[in-house]
């Protein structure tokens, strides 16, 4: 069966610290996607990146970079120079053939300044 | 461009009363799914659909109906509203099921007293 654990249920820094949020997923299938997105306070869910399963280069977009290491079954997102407007709710989901995207049950950052 | 489009935004129930939340897409999307958002759960599916006329259940369909008559609607059905369905549902859609993110609604919050 397929699923998504993120371990850190909240996690609070400083301005300008970098942060670390992990994903480690379970699935039997060859083929999948891997996606985050960030629910802000203000509550709707936004799309930050999707990753296919062949794909294991790392993807760096801004202050914003991916890890994907299928050895491992992870991929981790880290935010550098964190900033007070990445505070939020940042889920990692799964997706596969024939099914909605699963989702873990996300991590709750809070940056202060 | 509308998106995902959820009504109502916010429904207070009395336990037992039955109510419909509505969910359209003008993408042409042949998936849509259900998730409900719960503090410390994450968001879990429902319901999905990978077409007009199929549906499928997900993690917690116990207490709700749904259909697909056709492309753009996916509606989802409360038949007997019990405090325990107390949460923020929202409604998804995609293009291509797993390889392609999801667009989501803002979100409907439902409180049954």
């Amino acid at each position: 069966a397929q699923k998504v654990t993120q371990a850190q249920t909240e996690i609070s820094v400083v301005e300008k610290e970098d942060v670390t949020l992990d994903c480690v997923y379970e699935t039997r299938d060859t083929t999948y996607y891997l996606f985050w997105y960030k629910q802000p306070p203000s509550g709707e869910l936004v799309f930050l990146i999707r990753r296919n399963s062949f794909d294991e280069q790392n993807e760096i977009s801004g202050r914003y970079s991916w890890n994907f290491q299928k050895s491992t079954s992870s991929f981790n997102f880290t935010i550098t120079a964190s900033q007070v407007v990445d505070s939020a709710v940042y889920f990692c989901a799964l997706g596969q053939a024939g099914t909605a995207l699963i989702f873990g049950k996300g991590t709750t950052l809070s940056v202060s300044s | 461009n509308a998106g995902v489009t959820q009504t109502p935004k916010f429904q207070v129930l009395k336990t037992g009363q039955s109510m419909t939340l509505q969910c359209a897409q003008d993408m042409n999307h042949e998936y849509m799914s259900w998730y409900r958002q719960d503090p410390g759960m994450g968001l879990r599916l429902i319901h999905y659909s990978v077409g007009a006329g199929i549906t499928d259940q997900g993690e917690v369909p116990n207490g709700y109906n749904v259909s697909r008559s056709t492309t753009e609607d996916f509606p989802l059905r409360l038949l007997s509203a019990a405090p325990s369905q107390t949460s923020v549902y929202f409604c998804a859609s995609s293009a291509g099921g797993m390889n392609t993110e999801a667009f989501f609604g803002q979100g409907t919050r439902l409180t049954v007293v």
